[in-house]
C-alpha cells in the first residue's frame, strides 16, 4: 500500500513568490494535516482538514492556506514567500480527525531566496 | 509554560546503555499520546501509540503521568540504530502538538 505521497521533493522559490505543495493520504484516510519543520525544531502544527472542513489552524499567518479536495487529497498553499517560510513542509494523514496517530509523508523542502 | 517542553538533548550514550526521555505538556482533553523517531533529514515515523497511560514494545516502554503532566519514553538495551530525534506527542485537545525533539546518539 503507497504511503502518504507529497509533492514536489524540492523546491526553490524567490521572496513575494507564491508555491502550491501538494499531499496525498493514505488510502481510506480521511484527514490529513499539515506541519512545517525549521531545522533544529519539531513540526509546527499550520492547518487540519477532515472530511474536507477545516477543523484546526495554528500560528500562522493568512498567507498560508489550504484545502481538501473530494479524494481527501489536499494543498497547502504560501502566498508573498518570507525568507522565513523556508522549511520542510510535512503532510500527515490519519483515519480520523482527532486523537489518533497521524503518517507522514517524506516532506516538501522549500527554500526561499 | 509552553504547550510542549522535551529536553533536546543531545543524549550520547553507550550501546547496551538505558535511556529515558520526558516531555511535559500543559493541555490535555485526551489520553493518547504518541512518540514519534525522525532520522537526520527524513519525515516522523511513528514509534509508539499509546491509548491508555502506558505501553510497552520490545525495549521501548512509553507511559504517562497524568497528575504531573509528563509522559516518557524508555530505551533499553540501546542500539547504534537507535541514534535519532525523538519526537513527543502529549495528549492533547485534537491537534497533534510536537515537542521539539530529544537527540540520542548511541556509540559503540
Amino acid at each position: 500500500d503507497a504511503g502518504v505521497t507529497q509533492s514536489p521533493t524540492h523546491l526553490i522559490k524567490t521572496r513575494g513568490q507564491q508555491v502550491t505543495l501538494r499531499c496525498s493520504p493514505i488510502s481510506g484516510h480521511k484527514s490529513v494535516s499539515w506541519y512545517q519543520q525549521v531545522l533544529g525544531q519539531g513540526p509546527q502544527f499550520i492547518f487540519q482538514y477532515y472530511e474536507k472542513e477545516e477543523r484546526g489552524r495554528g500560528n500562522f499567518p493568512d498567507r498560508f492556506s489550504a484545502r481538501q479536495f473530494p479524494n481527501y487529497s489536499s494543498e497547502l498553499n504560501v502566498n508573498a514567500l518570507l525568507l522565513g517560510d523556508s522549511a520542510l513542509y510535512l503532510c500527515a494523514s490519519s483515519l480520523v480527525g482527532r486523537d489518533t496517530e497521524a503518517f507522514f509523508g517524506q516532506g516538501t523542502r522549500l527554500t526561499v531566496v | 509554560r509552553k504547550e510542549v517542553e522535551q529536553d533536546p538533548g543531545p543524549f550520547n550514550v553507550p550501546e547496551g546503555a538505558t535511556v529515558a526521555f520526558n516531555c511535559t505538556y500543559s493541555n490535555s482533553a485526551s489520553q493518547s499520546f504518541f512518540w514519534y523517531r525522525q532520522d537526520c533529514r527524513k519525515e516522523p515515523k511513528l514509534l509508539m501509540s499509546v491509548y491508555s497511560s502506558g505501553n510497552e514494545d520490545g525495549r521501548f516502554t512509553a507511559q504517562l503521568n497524568r497528575a504531573s503532566q509528563y509522559i516518557s519514553l524508555l530505551i533499553r538495551d540501546s542500539k547504534l540504530s537507535d541514534s535519532a530525534t525523538y519526537l513527543c506527542v502529549p495528549p492533547s485537545q485534537g491537534n497533534l502538538i510536537f515537542g521539539k525533539g530529544t537527540k540520542l546518539s548511541v556509540k559503540p
